[in-house]
């Protein structure tokens, strides 16, 4: 069975500071690599992908790094905010297999 | 607004009973997704159908039964339902013909509280 590993769990940042969430993948086939924003009682909605031909792809604070070899990707977000406070799921190839989520919480 | 519409937001009901949750999927999509989510889990993949046939299965339970119609709208068949089954119900759709990309969109969800 495929296996999306992300981390961490949990997130406690500071406003203003720099969230990073990591996930893992199995699967060298995957060409597409997006995560997903989750708000309390909301369905999740894509945030930021990105396409295995590129390491890195910014959108405003957003940014998506991408290691093929380690067969890692990343979401970091720069000049965090309260309102970014949500469940960030990766989802690899949109593959239904998503990952178990990180809790971001963005203190003011 | 995603474009995907799910019926009812919410459904209260006792153990033992069946309910049907309803999903229609963005105009012109072909596949559709349906997610447990618990509360403070992540998402289960239940079952996906594209263009009226199951496409894929996940962890969906025997009691658990989805179909895919011809007008593309889904149902989610939930039975002998248990305490545990309490949770948030997502459909999602995918597949706009055109896009190249098969995000998912994602509807507002069903809430299912069994007592």
């Amino acid at each position: 069975q495929q296996q999306v590993k992300q981390s961490p769990q949990s997130l406690i940042v500071q406003k203003g500071g720099i969230s990073i969430i990591n996930c893992a993948y199995e699967n060298t086939a995957f060409d597409y690599f997006p995560w997903y924003q989750q708000f309390p009682g909301k369905g999740p909605a894509l945030l930021i992908a990105i396409r295995p031909d590129v390491s890195e792809k910014k959108e405003g604070r957003f940014t998506i790094s991408f290691n093929k070899s380690a067969k890692q990707f990343s979401l970091h977000i720069m000049d965090s905010q309260p309102g970014d406070s949500a469940t960030y799921f990766c989802a690899p190839h949109n593959d239904m297999r998503f990952g178990a989520g990180t809790r971001l919480t963005v203190k003011p | 607004d995603s474009g995907v519409t799910q019926t009812p937001k919410h459904l209260i009901t006792a153990t033992g009973q069946r309910v049907t949750l309803r999903c229609s999927p963005r105009s012109g999509d072909l596949s559709v997704y349906w997610y447990q989510q618990s509360l403070d889990q992540g998402l289960q993949f239940l079952i996906q159908y594209y263009n009226g046939e199951e496409r894929a299965k996940g962890n969906i339970l025997e009691r658990f039964s989805a179909q895919q119609f011809p007008d593309l709208h889904s149902e989610l068949n939930l039975s002998s339902l248990e305490l545990g089954d309490s949770a948030l119900y997502f459909c999602a759709s995918s597949g706009q013909m055109g896009t190249g990309r098969n995000e998912q969109f994602f509807g507002p969800g069903t809430r299912l509280t069994v007592l």
